[in-house]
């Protein structure tokens, strides 16, 4: 059974720094499509960034230079190294599962909530 | 970016209804689109994707339609375990995009 369970959210002040881990089960990291979505208070779902299995990197824009996403093939672990961080990264963060292109999604984490303020 | 815009936002049914939910992407996002239940509390699930292909496991009275820019998500006799909030996603181009959601609730 596929799971994906996060962790290392928190409160954080702005330009602080934080990563967040997902923890899988069930399938391989290290070959798989995986990616990080946020879902702000009261707004809609946002995807953030996405590590393709041979290890090219896609960044929402607003995070490009800030955030990095990498895994741990060993622990089987991905992770979102968030810098930097501001107001409005504050959202709860999901790790998913991307199929193949085209890279649907089709397994989602429950989140951790990132709160980003002073 | 592809901008995906879902209505209604709300919706009220009974048990039984049929239920229509629409999104529209501001660009031709051909047949890379999908939906998603998400249950309060609960991880999102994927129902459909490539537009009208189902997930395994996925009831049958869920289906999918649409083409280029405008797509929906029909669920036929809506059950008890179907009062949830539904969104779509496109995977055509950076940055993956969803739409805003449609809050199906009971009547």
């Amino acid at each position: 059974e596929v799971q994906l369970v996060e962790s290392g959210g928190g409160l954080i002040q702005p330009g602080g720094s934080l990563r967040l881990s997902c923890a899988a089960s069930g399938f391989a990291v290290s070959v798989s499509y995986m990616s990080w979505v946020r879902q702000a208070p009261g707004k809609g779902l946002e995807w953030v960034s996405l590590l393709y299995s041979g290890g090219i990197k896609h960044y929402k824009d607003s995070v490009k230079g800030r955030f990095t996403i990498s895994r741990d093939g060993v622990g089987n672990t991905l992770y979102l190294q968030m810098n930097d961080l501001r107001a409005d990264d504050t959202a709860v963060y999901y790790c998913v599962r991307n199929q193949d292109f085209p890279y649907y999604i089709d397994y989602w984490g429950r989140g951790t909530l990132v709160t980003v303020s002073s | 970016d592809i901008q995906l815009t879902q209505s209604p936002s709300f919706l009220s049914a009974s048990v039984g209804d049929r239920v229509t939910i629409t999104c529209r992407a501001s660009l031709d996002t051909y047949s890379d689109l999908a939906w998603y239940q998400q249950q309060p509390g609960k991880a999102p699930k994927l129902l459909i994707y490539a537009v009208s292909t189902l997930q395994s496991g996925v009831p049958s009275r869920f289906s999918g339609s649409g083409s280029g820019t405008e797509f929906t998500l029909t669920i036929n006799s809506l059950q008890p375990e179907d009062f949830a909030t539904y969104f779509c996603l496109q995977v055509h181009s950076y940055p993956l995009t969803f739409g805003g959601g449609t809050k199906v609730e009971i009547k």
